[in-house]
């Protein structure tokens, strides 16, 4: 059974510090992982993906990815209220299907 | 790039009513849709995976006479939940993968469909 672990949080910040989101999968064939964030009410949003170990960084984000570890994190750098929204860890293991975490959930405190 | 369509975003009905769901790559084309149905705070939960020209292929649990897939072309997968009952009130949202030859391609999400059965 593949999975991907998050914890479900709440996870709260104050504005302008750093967010730190954290997934582990279990599928030792997993080759591709993504970060979605899905605000209350609306569907998830692709908004960083990764696919070799090491940092790959988009402008506030950062995702981090150590297969060793079976580990993906999300960082958020200067955390704004806006970032306050679920996210979701997915990984995919060269099949068409994604396995998702049931996200956590990200409040950022103005 | 990667825009999934998804209509009607909204629907209220009557319990015993058929609703249809469309879902549209717009610019790519897609051999795999997913549709996942999303109750309040709670988690995203697949129920179909959509293939191009095939048989859907459903989660455990989930009513293939009930939810019926068809994924006619490339680019449009429905949903009709048929003779919906109030339990089926829900998020639905369908997504989509590109179709490339690599596999590490992420699903691109329509923006979901709310409905509400009285």
């Amino acid at each position: 059974q593949k999975e991907v672990e998050q914890n479900s949080g709440p996870l709260s910040v104050p504005e302008g510090a750093i967010a730190s989101l954290n997934c582990t999968y279990s599928d030792r064939g997993s080759q591709s992982f993504f970060w979605y964030r899905q605000y209350s009410g609306k569907s998830p949003e692709l908004i960083m993906s990764i696919y070799s170990n090491g940092d790959k960084e988009d402008g506030r984000f950062t995702a981090q990815l150590n297969k060793a570890s079976q580990y993906v994190s999300l960082l958020i750098r200067d955390s704004q209220p806006s970032d306050s929204a679920t996210y979701l860890c997915a990984a995919g293991a060269g099949s068409y299907q994604l396995t998702f975490g049931k996200g956590t959930k990200l409040s950022v405190i103005p | 790039g990667a825009v999934v369509s998804q209509h009607p975003s909204w629907v209220i009905c009557k319990s015993g009513t058929s609703v249809k769901i469309e879902c549209r790559s717009l610019d790519f084309q897609a051999t795999t849709m997913f549709w996942y149905r999303q109750f309040p705070k709670q988690s995203l939960m697949l129920m179909a995976t959509s293939n191009e020209g095939s048989k859907a292929t459903y989660e455990q649990g989930v009513e293939k006479d009930k939810f019926l897939i068809n994924h006619a072309s490339l680019t449009l997968s429905t949903l009709t939940v048929t003779s919906a009952h109030p339990e089926d009130s829900s998020f639905y949202i369908c997504s989509a993968r590109l179709l490339r030859g690599d596999s590490n391609q992420p699903q691109h999400f329509g923006d979901g469909t709310r409905l509400s059965i009285l």
